[in-house]
């Protein structure tokens, strides 16, 4: 299954929202969607699971949302430590997992 | 504090071979199939290897298959990647990665920092 995100790059303001799109080859017959956010130098950290699910100790203004093809990962008010590379993973296809192939969020 | 500490990359020849260790603290370690997840130079993520909590099952990538073998021994709460017949594709930061439940077909909470391998006469 290939995941697909858009765009490759994002440029936004301090304080604005910022929302992030993969797209799967087929259909997630379950919710098994992750999102990571990994800084230079940094191993991924999880965000999201199960398509909505946030991680121990992420901030609120993460969220995640979705289903079959089309998956987004919103932002509401970026802060200066957002600015990163985001990966959605999709582990429906278990041990076939797949990650999309990332969009920089960068400051405009 | 729930850890993964990788070791054993470096650089190697075309053909080479490369083994790969990843300890773990902080959580039984036993408990849980883990991966492993591979990141080329300036690319996305890659997933490599999956072996569960007993060693039972063992799954690989494309990529991978029939060069590289995964292992585990519980005693030592160390996972294990060797690598063999090696290319110079397989450059990449290697990560070891625990899912977030013992059954393993989940997301990837926990990850090590990585440990580099360069492929490269």
């Amino acid at each position: 299954m290939v995941m697909m995100q858009s765009p490759a790059t994002l440029s936004v303001s301090l304080g604005e929202r910022a929302t992030l799109s993969c797209r799967a080859s087929q259909s997630l017959t379950t919710n098994k969607l992750a999102w990571y956010q990994q800084k230079p130098g940094q191993a991924p950290r999880l965000l999201i699971y199960a398509t909505s699910t946030r991680a121990t100790g992420v901030p609120a203004r993460f969220s995640g949302s979705g289903s079959g093809t089309d998956f987004t990962l919103t932002i509401s008010s970026l802060q200066s430590e957002d600015f990163a590379v985001y990966y959605c993973q999709q582990y429906n296809n278990w041990p076939r997992i797949t990650f999309g192939q990332g969009t920089r969020l960068e400051i405009k | 504090q729930e850890q993964l500490v990788e070791s054993g990359g470096g650089v190697v020849q075309p053909g080479g071979s490369l083994r790969l260790s990843c300890v773990a603290s902080g959580f039984t370690f036993r408990s849980y199939g883990m991966h492993w997840v591979r990141q080329a130079p300036g690319k996305g993520l890659e997933w490599v290897s999956f072996i569960r909590y007993d060693s039972y099952n063992k799954y690989y990538g494309d990529s991978v298959k029939g060069r590289f073998t995964i292992s585990r021994d519980n005693s030592k709460n160390t996972l294990y990647l060797q690598m063999n017949t090696l290319r110079p594709e397989d450059t990449a930061v290697y990560y070891c990665a625990r899912p977030l439940s013992i059954g393993g077909q989940d997301a990837f909470d926990i990850w090590g920092q990585g440990t580099m391998v360069t492929v490269s006469s």
